[in-house]
C-alpha cells in the first residue's frame, strides 16, 4: 500500500503555530493541485478542512492554511486552540487507475 | 443537513463476506459519487473504490475481484460488499461523498468496524 509520509506527532502551546508536512512522489503531490486535508477527533468521522492544496471549505477557520512545494504539501495551524487537538490526514489525487487517491500516515497534534 | 449514516459493526469468519451500507440524506443523492476507504489500526486510510453518480464503478487494484459496490436510489443507499475476508481486512470502513471530479471528500460516514476473526 502506497502512502504519503507525515510526521507521527507535532505539538504546540495555545496561540502558537504548528506545521504538518505531507511528502509524496512525482506520481501524486508534485503532479496535481488536488491535495486535501482532514481532521479527525478520537472516535469521530474525519472532517474536511482544506482542498486544492490551500482552499477552505465553508465554515473552516482561516487559522488552517495549506501550501505545496515540489512533492511536499504542508498544513499550518496558526493560533493553536485546544479544540485543534486531533489527528490530521493529507490526501492526494494520483490519476493512476486502480489507485486514484493516496492518503497520509496521519499526524497527531497535541496542544500543550 | 448532509448525512452519511453507515450500518453497524460486523464480525465475520475468515473466508466469509460482509456488506456495509451507507445511507445518504440532506442532498440530491444521484449528483454525487460515493467512495469507500478503510483504515486498519495504526495505518493510513486506503482507497477501495467508488460508485460514480452515473452508476459506473471503479475499484482499487488491491481489491479487484473481491469488492463490489451497488446503489439503491429508492433508499439513497450505497452498499460495499467485500468477499473472501481475511484477518488483514479487519479495519474501520468509511464512505465519503465527492461532487463531480473535485477530488476531495466533503462528508464522511461515521465508519463501520469490520472484524475478521475465527
Amino acid at each position: 500500500q502506497s502512502t504519503l509520509t507525515q510526521p507521527r506527532s507535532v505539538s504546540g502551546s495555545p496561540g502558537q503555530s504548528v506545521t504538518i508536512s505531507c511528502t509524496g512522489t512525482s506520481s501524486d503531490i508534485s503532479n496535481y493541485k488536488y491535495v486535501s486535508w482532514y481532521q479527525q477527533h478520537p472516535g469521530k468521522a474525519p472532517k474536511f478542512i482544506l482542498y486544492d492544496v490551500s482552499k477552505w471549505p465553508s465554515g473552516v477557520p482561516d487559522r488552517f492554511s495549506g501550501s505545496k512545494s515540489g512533492n511536499t504539501a504542508s498544513l499550518t495551524i496558526s493560533g493553536l486552540q485546544a479544540e485543534d487537538e486531533a489527528d490530521y490526514y493529507c490526501c492526494s489525487y494520483t490519476g493512476i487507475p486502480g489507485r486514484p487517491f493516496v492518503f497520509g500516515t496521519g499526524t497527531e497534534v497535541t496542544v500543550l | 443537513q448532509v448525512q452519511l449514516v453507515q450500518s453497524g459493526a460486523e464480525l465475520r469468519n475468515p473466508g466469509a463476506s460482509v456488506k456495509v451500507s451507507c445511507k445518504a440524506s440532506g442532498y440530491t443523492f444521484t449528483n454525487y459519487h460515493i467512495h469507500w476507504v478503510r483504515q486498519a489500526p495504526g495505518q493510513a486510510p486506503e482507497w477501495m473504490g467508488v460508485f460514480f453518480s452515473d452508476g459506473d464503478t471503479a475499484y482499487g487494484q488491491e481489491f479487484q475481484g473481491r469488492v463490489a459496490m451497488t446503489r439503491d436510489t429508492s433508499t439513497s443507499t450505497v452498499y460495499m460488499e467485500l468477499s473472501s475476508l481475511r484477518s488483514e481486512d479487519t479495519a474501520l470502513y468509511y464512505c465519503m461523498r465527492e461532487y463531480a471530479l473535485t477530488y476531495y471528500f466533503d462528508y464522511w460516514g461515521q465508519g463501520t468496524l469490520v472484524t475478521v476473526s475465527p
